[in-house]
């Protein structure tokens, strides 16, 4: 099977302007999650969607949202770009084909953003 | 609330060593799910052990083995004959389910180990 797929893998955008990102997910699998990883924050979650429905989101402002289509791929979308937002942006799918599934996350190689 | 603490902050062993990465986690649920993830140069997150918390079996896979201990929180992770293509940031992770929603999992990191192998 295909692993997770992610593009662009790099980006560089300025401050003020707004982002779109785009993550495939392994074939057959329903659940998509964004996570971004910084030098200072680490890794954390931003949002989950199933079966185009966010089914949970993590502590980020509005400036940070999520889609999904009903064929599973999923994009995030930054709006109004800060230096702050320069950042590894990883998406995970995971599917409920067989034991443990669906709680194993499988990661895509990432989107590196930076805002100048 | 979780979380996943790593007190190793940098390893360097030379070739052929064994070497053992911490993990320590806090948690209320009773179930849960713990990881470790593998991330090269390249940014890749690669999944690499997974153990739910009824199972305190310890395995090993391959020059990869586990010591998982309730009593403790503790989930560490053990490579035996490192290689230079193990040199990368280790990640331990606590899975448990949003309780926002049904069927969702959160996975909670630690800061990460980076694990150098000299040859």
């Amino acid at each position: 099977k295909a692993g997770v797929t992610q593009t662009p893998r790099y980006l560089i955008k300025t401050r003020g302007q707004q982002v779109t990102l785009s993550c495939s997910p392994i074939s057959g699998h329903r659940s998509v999650s964004w996570y971004q990883q910084t030098p200072g924050q680490g890794l954390q979650f931003l949002f989950e969607y199933f079966s185009e429905t966010q089914r949970n989101k993590g502590n980020f402002p509005g400036r940070f949202s999520g889609r999904q289509f009903s064929n599973s791929r999923s994009e995030m979308n930054v709006s109004t770009l800060e230096l702050g937002d320069s950042a590894l942006y990883l998406c995970a799918s995971s599917g409920t084909s067989g034991p443990h599934e669906e709680e194993t996350q499988y990661f895509g190689p990432g989107t590196r953003l930076l805002v100048l | 609330a979780q979380k996943v603490t790593q007190a190793q902050t940098e390893i360097s062993v030379v070739e052929k060593e064994d070497v053992t990465l911490d993990c320590v986690y806090e948690t209320r649920d009773t179930t849960y799910y713990l990881f470790w993830y593998k991330q090269p140069p390249s940014g890749e997150l690669v999944f690499l052990i997974r153990r739910n918390s009824f199972d305190e079996q310890n395995e090993i896979s391959g020059r990869y083995s586990w010591n998982f201990q309730k009593s403790t929180s503790s989930f560490n992770f053990t490579i035996t004959a490192s290689q230079v293509v193990d040199s990368a940031v280790y990640f331990c992770a606590l899975s448990e389910l949003a309780y926002s929603g049904a069927g969702s999992y959160q996975l909670t990191f630690g800061k990460g180990t980076k694990l150098s192998v000299i040859p």
